[in-house]
């Protein structure tokens, strides 16, 4: 069974400028849930989606929006990006992120650069 | 919110020493996970463990949840093994699905 992919793996963008990540989950697995990573602030959530609707959200400012598509497959964006958002973009995946469903599978990341 | 700290926050082995990873968790969890991210960034699946022991070659892994840890054993220890060391927890009940909260890590280094 193929893992989850993330597209793109690296990205250079400059302040003020979007970005949209993309995250496919594993066959089957309908919940995917977004992390960023940084040196300072570690690994902190972002969102999660399920069935298309999102169930649960991490204290990011309204600029990190996400969104999931019928087939499961999620995407988010971030506006007017700025110096700190450079950091690893995780996305991981679990069947349904609830009790006995909620082991989570990580992509490869998507390496965000900010100049 | 639940709070997760592992320790020791770095580690340095010889090549087929034996180590002991901890993590405490502030909480009752659902959900306790031990990672491994490699050099490239990615997160790598060690054990789905919120109770219980499981082992998997040269690692093995304890959560006690009543006492609110869990401990993560690495022995006979390779060079391959260095990177970073995450433990991760969620808690359902508390309203916080697909949402892993993750310890800082422990680094691990090991020579040859």
């Amino acid at each position: 069974k193929a893992g989850v992919t993330q597209t793109p793996r690296y990205l250079i963008k400059t302040r003020g400028q979007q970005v949209t990540l993309s995250c496919s989950p594993i066959s089957g697995h309908r919940s995917v849930s977004w992390y960023q990573q940084t040196p300072g602030q570690g690994l902190q959530f972002l969102f999660e989606y399920f069935s298309e609707t999102q169930r649960n959200k991490g204290n990011f400012p309204g600029r990190f929006s996400g969104r999931q598509f019928s087939n499961s497959r999620s995407e988010m964006n971030v506006s007017t990006l700025e110096l700190g958002d450079s950091a690893l973009y995780l996305c991981a995946s679990s069947w349904s992120g609830t009790v006995g469903g909620n082991e989570q599978f990580f992509g490869p990341g998507t390496r965000l650069t900010v100049l | 919110g639940i709070q997760v700290e592992q320790s020791p926050p770095d580690l340095i082995l010889q090549e087929g020493a034996n180590s002991t990873l901890r993590c405490n968790f502030s909480d009752s969890v659902n959900n306790l996970q031990w990672f491994h991210q490699n050099p490239w960034g990615q997160l790598i699946n060690l054990f789905y463990i919120p109770s219980g022991t499981k082992q998997n070659g040269r690692l093995s892994a304890t959560t006690v949840a009543t006492e609110r840890y869990s401990l993560l054993y690495i022995s006979s220890s390779q060079t391959t093994d260095s990177g970073v060391y995450f433990c991760a927890v969620d808690n359902y009940y508390g309203g916080s699905q697909g949402n892993l909260i993750f310890g800082k890590g422990t680094k691990l280094s090991v020579k040859p």
